[in-house]
């Protein structure tokens, strides 16, 4: 089955410095990937994702890259605030069967100093 | 349009009782999936259900069983409750072809 290694587990950057998590992925079969956010106590939240047939998406101060040959995926969020404190969760998805299953990450803590 | 909801937000349960966790998707999705979340990791695959049916399972035992009515809310339940089952329980709704899912707030079941 799919295994996703999430890195680092913890990240802290000064207030306007940028924030970069990266996954690896193993089934070559996968093609949709998630990020998600998970502040204390709360449900994950959705905050952007990528298919593989993108190379790279950009939503304001956050961007997402796909490198499908290395099976690796990145989260990259420019100008950190202090409101991007949380947890974040990568995840792998293979679509091409009868179900859409998620495989998560283990999470990174990111703390945002201000 | 509303988000998916479940209940109850918290559980406390003692070891060998039986549990029913809620889950009611969000308007227009037909397919919920079930999730555990142990303190400090990532959301783990339990099922899915489609159409009132599984589709599809994680590396769960027989005691976590599930259903879906037509309404396409969902119940997760779990038999012969052990400490290990303790953790976050999350749904999540989505569209049949469609990746993204949507998650719920969670049921958060603490065994004794």
């Amino acid at each position: 089955g799919e295994n996703v290694e999430q890195h680092p587990s913890t990240l802290s950057v000064q207030e306007g410095d940028s924030a970069v998590i990266k996954c690896t992925y193993s089934d070559s079969a996968s093609n949709y990937f998630p990020w998600y956010k998970q502040e204390l106590g709360k449900r994950p939240q959705l905050i952007i994702d990528i298919r593989s047939n993108v190379g790279e998406k950009k939503d304001q101060r956050i961007a997402v890259t796909l490198n499908k040959t290395a099976k690796h995926f990145s989260l990259h969020i420019t100008e950190t605030q202090p409101e991007d404190s949380a947890v974040y969760f990568c995840a792998a998805m293979s679509s091409g069967g009868s179900n859409y299953k998620l495989t998560f990450g283990k999470g990174t803590l990111l703390t945002v100093n201000p | 349009e509303t988000g998916v909801t479940q209940s109850p937000t918290h559980l406390i349960k003692t070891r060998g009782q039986q549990v029913t966790l809620r889950c009611s998707s969000q308007s227009g999705h037909n397919t919920v999936s079930w999730y555990q979340q142990a303190l400090g990791q990532g959301p783990q695959f339990i099922f899915q259900y489609y159409r009132e049916e599984e589709n599809g399972r994680g590396n769960f035992p027989p005691r976590f069983s599930g259903l879906q009515f037509p309404n396409y809310s969902s119940e997760l339940n779990v038999n012969a409750l052990e400490l290990d089952d303790s953790a976050l329980y999350l749904c999540a709704s989505s569209l049949k072809g469609g990746e993204t899912q949507y998650f719920g707030p969670g049921t958060r079941l603490l065994v004794l």
